[in-house]
């Protein structure tokens, strides 16, 4: 079946400091893969996507490069903020299931 | 436009009671999922309705958890009876079509705690 492993947290980062949050997955054919972001007190929201292999999301500031060699799309932004601590899951839908499949989450924080 | 409305937004039961979770998904989206997300995990896909048909619930506990789409728009979760595993916050999302590119999207989420 489909499966998704992100690194654990928390991860803390001073302000300003360069951020990757690994993400490696497994699922049969092409899936496509997704980064969904949690700030506190709010609802789910997606970050940022990608649907074909060598395909790069990206959006404020976050980047994510779909490698289909090392099964990968890890997480990056150049100089965090405060505002970018929340939790971050990674998530894929592929191998004939329409559903989400979700990492466990990476908890980001940011200091000032 | 508006988001996904989920209500209640807490519930708490004492174990073996029911209970039941509303969501009314975007205008316009055919597809309708409800996920379970347990504290320090990532959400797990439990339902998912093409209009109003179900087209995957491998992963929902039949024994003790249903759900129904009418007339394809709204749609209800229930639990009867709750167990303590059941506390979780349960999440319902919607997207315009049913394609592994589209961009599901999420309401807030019912958090439900058993006692």
């Amino acid at each position: 079946g489909n499966s998704v492993t992100q690194m654990e947290g928390p991860v803390t980062l001073s302000e300003e400091a360069f951020l990757t949050i690994n993400c490696t997955y497994t699922a049969t054919g092409y899936p496509s893969l997704f980064w969904y972001v949690q700030y506190p007190g709010e609802g789910l929201q997606l970050l940022l996507k990608a649907t074909k292999a060598d395909d790069k999301g990206s959006n404020k500031g976050f980047e994510a490069t779909y490698r289909k060699e090392t099964t990968s799309f890890h997480l990056e932004k150049g100089s965090v903020q405060v505002s970018d601590s929340a939790v971050y899951f990674c998530a894929l839908i592929g191998g004939g299931a329409d559903g989400l499949t979700f990492g466990k989450g990476t908890h980001l924080i940011i200091q000032p | 436009e508006a988001g996904v409305a989920q209500s209640p937004r807490y519930k708490i039961i004492e174990k073996r009671q029911s209970v039941a979770f509303w969501c009314n998904p975007i205008s316009g989206h055919a597809t309708l999922y409800w996920y379970q997300q347990i504290l320090g995990q990532g959400p797990k896909l439990l339902i998912q309705f093409q209009n109003n048909g179900v087209v995957d619930d491998s992963q929902l506990p039949k024994d003790r958890f249903s759900a129904e789409r009418l007339k394809g728009v709204d749609s209800t979760l229930k639990i009867q009876p709750a167990k303590l595993e059941d506390s979780a916050v349960y999440l319902c999302a919607s997207s315009l079509v049913r394609t592994a590119q589209e961009t599901q999207y999420f309401g807030p989420g019912t958090r439900l705690l058993v006692l």
